[in-house]
């Protein structure tokens, strides 16, 4: 079993609707959840980091965080075709030099 | 702003001829990691700075070594690339403890 595994895409949405990405994990100890979104060809980018159970809410996007059910989620609302990317969940170690262990990724295509 | 900062964008070396790549920070932070990504994967973990202490990965190549002369700066050293080395190489940072991680554009790297 992976240790970080997120649902096989490709996923493709229509413009304007909610694209759901979910990740689970294998570590109960995890204590720091991040998602970031990388376009074809271009580095990671940040979009949300959650450490508390519940939801976290920035914008059009929305992370979900259950350590009981070591699953953590990124909504997007209002889907632009802008958002089409893949989107990485990485899950930290408690360690000092605070390494991540990596889905492999989501692809979303969202349709104009 | 503060930056990640990659050095070459693209760099394209012959077979088992060493290649160097360099990665910056204006960051100020403790920990630069480097990773490999090949097309449709995960990034993979090389090694990691905290401070000046090195950490390698079990399964990264002998021929993939790092140096970090300060704290600004990180070179990755490929001693004999071979055609599986063609990749991109992607430099991040990060504070200490569970903290994003952030990246530079990257380095795309071909062999030929």
């Amino acid at each position: 079993q992976k240790e970080v595994e997120q649902n096989s895409g490709p996923l493709s949405v229509p413009e304007g609707a909610i694209a759901s990405l979910n990740c689970t994990y294998s570590d109960r100890g995890s204590q720091s959840f991040f998602w970031y979104r990388q376009y074809s060809g271009k580095s990671p980018e940040l979009i949300m980091f959650i450490y508390s159970n519940g939801d976290k809410e920035d914008g059009r996007f929305t992370a979900q965080l259950n350590k009981a059910s070591q699953y953590v989620s990124l909504l997007i609302r209002d889907s632009q075709p802008s958002d089409s990317a893949t989107y990485l969940c990485a899950v930290g170690d408690n360690t000092n030099a605070g390494k991540s262990t990596f889905g492999d990724g989501t692809t979303l295509t969202v349709k104009p | 702003d503060a930056m990640v900062i990659q050095n070459p964008r693209y760099q394209v070396t012959q077979f088992g001829k060493p290649v160097t790549l360099s990665c910056s920070q204006t960051l100020n932070h403790n920990v630069m990691y480097w990773y490999q990504q090949k097309s449709s994967q995960a990034p993979k973990l090389l090694f990691h700075y905290y401070d000046k202490d090195f950490n390698n990965e079990a399964d990264t190549p002998d021929n993939f070594q790092s140096r970090r002369p300060n704290t600004s700066f990180c070179f990755l050293d490929i001693r004999s690339p071979g055609l599986g080395d063609a990749a991109m190489y992607l430099c991040a940072t990060s504070g200490q403890g569970s903290q994003p991680q952030h990246f530079g554009d990257g380095t795309r790297l071909s062999i030929l």
